[in-house]
């Protein structure tokens, strides 16, 4: 079963508006989770790492007061996208590293439409 | 910087067996993925390698040699669902949460 889940998997919003998902390991505690963003027929490419009790890092060109996040459990990060434009229009992955084997375990993702 | 490359596409036919490379660059190594994802769904874990060698999961092996840089994932007996990008990813350091790189994916495509 999956160990980590994430919600929604699908959502469609007007632009400007603000749009969360939710990433929740289910089996173990995450201190630390990653959050992805992949457009079409392209790799992941990691927009920050989430640090539970702690500030978010954020990649070069990430905006940080666009994409918020949020780490407050061991077990729950979530990805705010701020006044959203169909630019931001991607499929956005978590991912939490597992506690033995250095594994990745990814969320299911969530397809975000910015009409 | 971190720098992955992979083959962009690979045909095959369904019963054979296909190789897909990986070379990376890094800041330090501490292990390499190799991930399956199918159109619109999420990546799934196939192998995880941090000593040189092969490393065998039933129709699915991984190698890797680190002087050289360089990774292989090895699927036998393709069937038609494995039909899906295949993507290669490095942790360059050592000890701690360090985010993983991924490269840009082979999409493989089995046919009859």
């Amino acid at each position: 079963g999956a160990v980590v889940s994430q919600h929604p998997s699908w959502v469609i919003c007007k632009s400007g508006t603000s749009v969360k998902i939710e990433c929740r390991s289910l089996d173990f505690q995450a201190t630390t989770m990653f959050w992805y963003r992949q457009f079409p027929k392209q790799s992941l490419m990691l927009m920050a790492t989430s640090n539970e009790g702690s500030k978010a890092t954020y990649e070069q060109g990430v905006e940080k007061d666009k994409f918020l996040i949020n780490h407050a459990s061991l077990t729950l990060s979530t990805l705010t996208v701020t006044s959203a434009h169909p630019e931001d229009s991607s499929f956005y992955i978590c991912s939490c590293q597992g506690p033995n084997t250095g594994e990745l375990f990814f969320g299911e993702g969530s397809r975000l439409t910015v009409l | 910087g971190q720098n992955i490359d992979q083959p962009t596409e690979m045909t095959a036919t369904e019963g054979a067996i296909v190789q897909i490379n990986c070379t990376y660059q890094t800041s330090g190594f501490n292990g390499l993925f190799w991930y399956q994802q199918h159109a619109g769904e999420a990546p799934t874990f196939l192998s995880y390698n941090v000593l040189d060698g092969l490393e065998e999961k039933g129709r699915f092996s991984s190698f890797l040699s680190r002087s050289k840089g360089y990774s292989y994932l090895l699927l036998k007996e393709l069937q038609m669902k494995d039909s899906a990008s295949y993507l290669c990813a490095v942790r360059p350091y050592s000890g701690g949460y360090q985010k993983v790189t991924f490269g840009t994916g082979t999409k493989l495509q089995v046919i009859p």
